[in-house]
Formats: C-alpha cells, structure tokens, sequence
C-alpha cells in the first residue's frame, strides 16, 4: 500500500521569502510518481509541478521546486519568493506505476503567506 | 493540460433526495476519476469511471450510492443517491489523457447536505 505524510498542518511564510513543505512517502512499487497540487480557498486542485521515481533531476516549474531525496523517501516542495497568491492547501500526492491510476494523497499542508 | 468543467458548482440538498455532477473535458481523455473532500480532509479516490462499462469502485465505496456513468471519452456524471449529511462534501472529477500522466482536476462541486 501507497502512504503519503505531510507533518506540517500549517505553515507561516513572510512575502518574498521561500518555504519548504514537507512530504514522505512510503511505497513498494520499484516506479512510482510524485505529485504537488495546491488547493485555494475555491476548493480547485491545481497541478504544480510532477517528479517521477527515476528522474536523476529534481523537478522545477518557475518558483515551484521539488527537493527528492529517493533513500530518504522524501519529495519535498520549494516555493521561491512567496506571493500573497501562495495562500492555500497544498497536497503532496503519490501513484504507482504498476497499474492502479490511484492519485493517493497526504492530508495536505495549508500555507499562509503574510504581507 | 485539458480544460474540465463540472455542474454543478454548489448545491444545497435535502437528505434523502440525489443529485448528479456533470464532469465535461474539451478533449478526449483515458482516464476519468472521481474524488471525494470531506470538509477539513483530503482527498479520496470513489471510482474510475470506465468508458462504456461499469465504473471500478475503491474500498468503501459501492455503485448503489454512487452511480457513476461514462458514455464517451469526454463526459462522465457521478450520482450521489438517497444523501444524508456526511455526503456534504467537495466532488472533484480528474483525467488522465493517456495512462501514467499527470492527473488534472475539474473545479469541483461543493455539497451541503441539510
């Protein structure tokens, strides 16, 4: 069975400055994908940014990075320069490549940039 | 990406009654899903929506209570029957245009059961 952890309920960022949310992963599949999706309060699941489980480069989409640290079992997500605009739950989110499409999810982080 | 759309977009329901969510994509896909949001929780996969046969229902979640249909490789409806108020919840649909890529979501469709 697939299981994703994000330990952080919330987390506080000043405006401009980056921040890192947490995210583990427990998997036996050998290929596997990882996913970020961040969720305003309009309840819309918006895809942010994918890293696959042999991809030797840490995936990165504009101000979106992903830390992935494949013996630690770890996908964390690097937003740069925070805007006011980053306010919102942010998922981390994991599927298998050995045949279910299942998209199993963490129970999210919610992000709260300040002015 | 596709671009998805869901009707509703909210509604307000009385227990006992149903209603059906449209999920509509602008091109055709593989894969449709249908998700449920629980107010303060995550995400949690209800059915794989098959075209032209029954949907794949996960654990806990059984076709009488929600009926799912996908007639073409564009639109699919997710029925929530006989609703009482833990149904209250965020729907989403999701697609996949071909096998192992990225999952894109509709905008969802917010519930309140009274």
């Amino acid at each position: 069975a697939q299981k994703i952890t994000q330990t952080q309920p919330g987390m506080f960022v000043q405006e401009k400055e980056a921040v890192t949310l947490d995210c583990t992963y427990d998997t036996s599949d050998q290929s596997y994908g990882l996913f970020w999706y961040k969720q305003p309060s309009s309840g819309e699941m918006i895809f942010l940014i994918y890293q696959g489980s042999y991809d030797e480069q840490n995936a990165t989409e504009g101000r979106y990075s992903l830390n992935f640290q494949k013996a630690r079992k770890s996908a964390n997500l690097v937003i740069s320069a925070s805007q006011l605009g980053d306010s919102a739950m942010y998922f981390c989110a994991m599927q298998g490549q050995g045949g279910s499409e299942k998209l199993v999810f963490g129970k999210g982080t919610k992000l709260t940039v300040n002015p | 990406s596709a671009v998805i759309s869901q009707k509703p977009s909210r509604d307000i329901c009385q227990r006992g009654t149903s209603l059906t969510i449209q999920c509509q994509v602008d091109s055709q896909v593989t894969m449709m899903f249908w998700y449920r949001q629980q107010p303060g929780q995550s995400l949690t996969l209800i059915a794989t929506a098959n075209q032209g046969s029954e949907a794949t229902y996960e654990s806990g979640f059984v076709i009488d209570k929600f009926p799912i249909s996908r007639p073409n490789l564009t639109f699919s409806t997710l029925t929530v029957s006989n609703m009482s108020p833990e149904d209250s919840s965020i729907y989403l649909c999701s697609v996949e245009r071909d096998r192992q890529e990225t999952q894109y979501f509709g905008p969802g469709t917010r519930l309140l059961v009274l």
